[in-house]
């Protein structure tokens, strides 16, 4: 399977625990996101990076979020002492920016619920 | 604030019955309107890009349309498969940087 990979698919946490999600993007794109969706909203943005270079992380929603892509290849999305506020699903997706068009494509995401 | 809102917030249609979905969007500097189908659970499946006034692409009994206020999805002859949530983003920012979505709209076809 060559689209975009998100783990885990599920994740239930007690409040105040530390998260981590991983996200594997199509192998060629140099543009990865990371958005959150609720239930009956669309994707909110969050941040996104150009190979390594996270290029803009002031929508993450607060400093208990912070995001990772080391060598420009897979990346992480922590939450650290999480709220039962931040039960939502987390989606990445990834682009190949050639200076014209940006589609970009989605994984799976990773459902979180915060007990 | 870019801000993107879609209409109905939900449609329930009979196998067969075409009718379309409503974008309109408030973004400066435009950079790309983006239509994607989720399917519940899932994330959201690539369709259209739409990037000038007066362009239309189609993929089977779809087909998205936009000016420079609005775009629309028109779906022909829906068959129930075609229920999903149909979500449309602007694209903005220095190169593409950021979509903002609007909450999308639940499509149902009966058969």
């Amino acid at each position: 399977d060559t689209g975009v990979s998100q783990n885990p698919r599920h994740k239930i946490t007690k409040r105040g625990q530390n998260v981590t999600f991983r996200c594997d993007p199509i192998s060629e794109h140099n543009r990865l996101y990371w958005y959150r969706q609720t239930l009956g909203q669309g994707p909110e943005f969050l941040t996104y990076f150009q190979n390594e270079a996270q290029l803009e992380k002031s929508r993450l929603l607060s400093d208990r979020f912070s995001a990772e892509r080391p060598k420009g290849s897979f990346s992480t999305l922590e939450i650290q002492r999480t709220e039962q506020g931040d039960s939502a699903m987390y989606l990445c997706a990834s682009s190949l920016w050639t200076g014209n068009s940006n589609e970009q494509f989605f994984g799976p995401g990773t459902r979180l619920t915060v007990l | 604030e870019d801000q993107v809102t879609q209409s109905p917030e939900a449609l329930r249609l009979q196998e067969g019955e075409s009718s379309s979905l409503n974008c309109s969007y408030t973004v400066s500097g435009l950079r790309g309107l983006f239509w994607y189908r989720q399917d519940p659970g899932k994330g959201p499946e690539f369709l259209f890009t739409l990037y000038s006034a007066g362009e239309e692409k189609e993929k089977e009994r779809l087909k998205a349309t936009l000016t420079k206020k609005e775009s629309f999805l028109h779906i022909t002859a829906p068959k129930p498969e075609d229920s999903a949530t149909y979500l449309c983003a602007a694209g903005s920012g220095g190169s593409n940087y950021k979509l903002t979505f609007g909450k999308g709209t639940l499509l149902t076809v009966n058969p």
